[in-house]
């Protein structure tokens, strides 16, 4: 999984800051995937994004929340107006094209909001 | 809402012992994968079944897909220290192309030396 490069891995804000979390893709992927984990807790789809587009934004809050995956550069989850319960760790996966193509995660970034 | 129940939700073993876990839904999946998962990693795949009763073995790990699609198990044959982890298996929807995968909340294996 070490292709699947996020950061920062942990990224502190105090609330009513903003987070961006950034994902760079496996080389040759388009599919990109943000999953939320609480501590004993499985993954939480938030979004599932190709360049440029959003396919699936059904996991993510309405608001503060927002994703991006441009042409250029990495995917970015941007969380507005950061409150205590946005604290969890965020994974960005990647997948080639195939209804059954892997996941390939990255390690994550621990979010805190003190 | 496709749900995935895995079980145990713990397990601490002595090493050398075997075990299964489990993982279980009401829905139909077009193929499921599991993962393990590492304290401050990401999970990582270890197998994708995709027909019904397939059966797959990853050295001291078997993996089985129910006949029916809905659940899958994972049996670990002398289990060491480092097969300790979280085990989590997702499973991707059969009614829908483009759904995201489903997981479950995952199994936490301990294996004690």
């Amino acid at each position: 999984n070490a292709g699947v490069m996020q950061n920062p891995r942990h990224l502190v804000r105090r609330r009513g800051q903003e987070a961006r979390l950034r994902c760079s893709p496996m080389k040759g992927h388009s599919h990109v995937y943000w999953y939320r984990q609480l501590p004993e807790e499985g993954l939480k789809f938030m979004v599932y994004l190709q360049k440029e587009n959003i396919i699936d934004e059904s996991g993510m809050p309405k608001e503060r929340f927002s994703a991006e995956f441009p042409k250029e550069g990495p995917s970015i989850l941007r969380i507005q107006q950061v409150v205590r319960g946005d604290s969890a760790a965020y994974f960005c996966a990647s997948a080639g094209q195939g209804a059954n193509s892997p996941l390939h995660f990255g390690n994550g970034t621990r979010l805190t909001v003190t | 809402t496709q749900l995935l129940e895995q079980s145990p939700q713990f397990l601490s073993i002595q090493e050398g012992e075997n075990l299964t876990v489990y993982c279980n839904s009401s829905s139909v999946f077009s193929s499921l994968q599991w993962y393990r998962q590492e304290p401050g990693e990401g999970p990582v795949l270890l197998v994708t079944v995709v027909t019904g009763g397939e059966v797959k073995k990853l050295k001291r790990l078997t993996f089985q897909f129910g006949d029916a699609r809905k659940d899958s198990s994972l049996h670990i044959t002398a289990a060491q220290p480092g097969d300790t982890g979280l085990y989590l298996c997702a499973g991707a929807p059969a009614d829908s192309g483009n759904t995201p995968l489903v997981f479950g909340k995952g199994t936490r294996l301990s294996v004690i030396a």
